[in-house]
């Protein structure tokens, strides 16, 4: 499967857990955007890597989230002390050049908090 | 106001049917437009780009206002399989920030 790949698909946890999901994009492409969507609402950015540098920072990021992208090549955003109001899917997109219109999608990671 | 506005519906049509959607922008520097298809609980997937002169692609139709800021998406000879929510892309450079989606506008179409 030559697509953009994130795991888990489904992640269900207790309020003040801490998760970790993973996204491994296309592999010639070198930039990797991370976005945030709820139900009735479009996809909100959260992050932007070109390679391992992460270039671009959304306020929604707060600090209990961060992400990473160590090689340039697969990335992990983290969610410390989960709340409800996390609960949303999370999608990953790759693109080689140009902007994020230009990315796939992966099929998102579904975060439930309860 | 928000930053792209769209209609979120829903819109239900028989087979058949033409339906039009709008979507505003209120950023007059944005330079490139985008409608963005997005079936239950999958991820989004880019119908196609939206030209300044307007653009064809099948039964899809796209437009672009840029006096008054807004494009449209028509679908003609509607298939149940068009059944899914369009998002409106509207972009002014490279990077995130720069990009940002609209709520989406559901349609279904029914037989």
């Amino acid at each position: 499967d030559t697509g953009v790949s994130q795991d888990p698909r489904h992640k269900i946890t207790k309020r003040g857990q801490n998760v970790t999901f993973r996204c491994d994009p296309i592999s010639e492409h070198n930039r990797l955007y991370w976005y945030r969507q709820t139900l009735g609402q479009g996809p909100e950015f959260l992050t932007y890597f070109q390679n391992e540098a992460q270039l671009e920072k959304s306020r929604l990021l707060s600090d209990r989230f961060s992400a990473e992208r160590p090689k340039g090549s697969f990335s992990t955003l983290e969610i410390q002390r989960t709340e409800q109001g996390d609960s949303a899917m999370y999608l990953c997109a790759s693109s080689p050049a140009g902007g994020v219109t230009e990315a796939f999608f992966g099929q998102g990671t579904r975060l439930t908090v309860v | 106001r928000k930053e792209v506005e769209q209609d979120p519906g829903p819109f239900n049509v028989p087979e058949g049917a033409t339906v039009a959607f709008n979507c505003t922008y209120s950023n007059s520097a944005s330079q490139s437009f985008f409608w963005y298809r997005q079936d239950c609980r999958k991820e989004p997937k880019l119908l196609m780009s939206v030209y300044s002169s307007g653009n064809e692609d099948g039964r899809f139709t796209a437009q672009l206002n840029r006096a008054s800021q807004y494009i449209s998406l028509l679908i003609r000879d509607s298939k149940l399989s068009d059944s899914a929510t369009y998002l409106c892309v509207v972009n002014w450079g490279t990077g995130g920030f720069k990009t940002i989606f609209g709520a989406g506008t559901r349609l279904f179409v029914k037989a």
